[in-house]
């Protein structure tokens, strides 16, 4: 099983519409959860990150659930700027005898959003 | 401006011919890392430092090299490449080791291995 799941999609929505992405998270461990966005090409950027009473910032939502370990990402009244592909970003656990792993941080492969007219 | 500035963005070499990918920021980062991403494998971190002289291994280390001998450089080094090694290659940096820090991520290099 991936370490962070998520649907590849591609979906396709209308401007204005609501659409809603969701990832699930092996480690039960990890306490740092992120949504970034990527443009085709380009350097991911961060979105967002996702605490465990949920926030909001302008048209997008971001929630956890620890006991079913997902977070999701809703999207109100979608942008043609808005296309892009959204990456759940999640901080790999505790850390080792090494204490190194705390830091990493594992990306899902990405969920492509196509916005149209 | 803040940034992280990768070179070269794109390339195209030839297989066994040493290459080194610059990476740079301006920002007095601690927490730098290098990733590949390849389709429907996603974002695969290959080397990662902690700070200055400290390096360690990530996910997909094999064929790769790093030093960071300065704050604000962390250079990718590819001895042999091989066309296995064909992928786009993000650095990114973050402000300590602390993962809550978002990364900012350089603009990325393209490499092609023949």
């Amino acid at each position: 099983r991936k370490e962070v799941e998520q649907d590849p999609g591609p979906f396709n929505v209308p401007e204005g519409a609501t659409v809603a992405f969701n990832c699930t998270y092996s480690n039960s461990a990890s306490q740092s959860f992120f949504w970034y966005r990527q443009d085709c090409r380009k350097e991911p950027k961060l979105l967002m990150s996702v605490y465990s009473s949920g926030n909001e910032d302008g048209r997008f939502t971001a929630q956890l659930n620890r006991a079913s370990q997902y977070i999701s990402l809703l999207i109100r009244d979608s942008k043609l700027s808005d296309s892009a592909t959204y990456l759940c970003v999640v901080n790999a656990g505790r850390a080792n005898a090494g204490g190194t792993s705390y830091g990493k941080l594992t990306f899902g492969q990405g969920t492509i959003l196509t916005v149209h007219p | 401006e803040a940034q992280v500035t990768q070179n070269p963005r794109y390339l195209i070499t030839v297989t066994g011919k040493k290459l080194t990918v610059t990476c740079s920021q301006n920002m007095n980062h601690e927490y730098m890392s290098w990733y590949r991403q390849d389709p429907g494998l996603g974002l695969r971190q290959i080397y990662y430092s902690m700070n200055v002289e400290v390096t360690d291994k990530g996910d997909v280390p094999e064929g790769y090299k790093v030093s960071r001998k300065e704050k604000r450089n962390f250079p990718l080094i590819l001895e042999s490449p091989s066309p296995n090694q064909t992928s786009l290659y993000f650095c990114a940096s973050r402000p300590t080791f602390f993962p809550r820090d978002g990364y900012t991520f350089g603009s990325g290099t393209r490499l092609t291995v023949v």
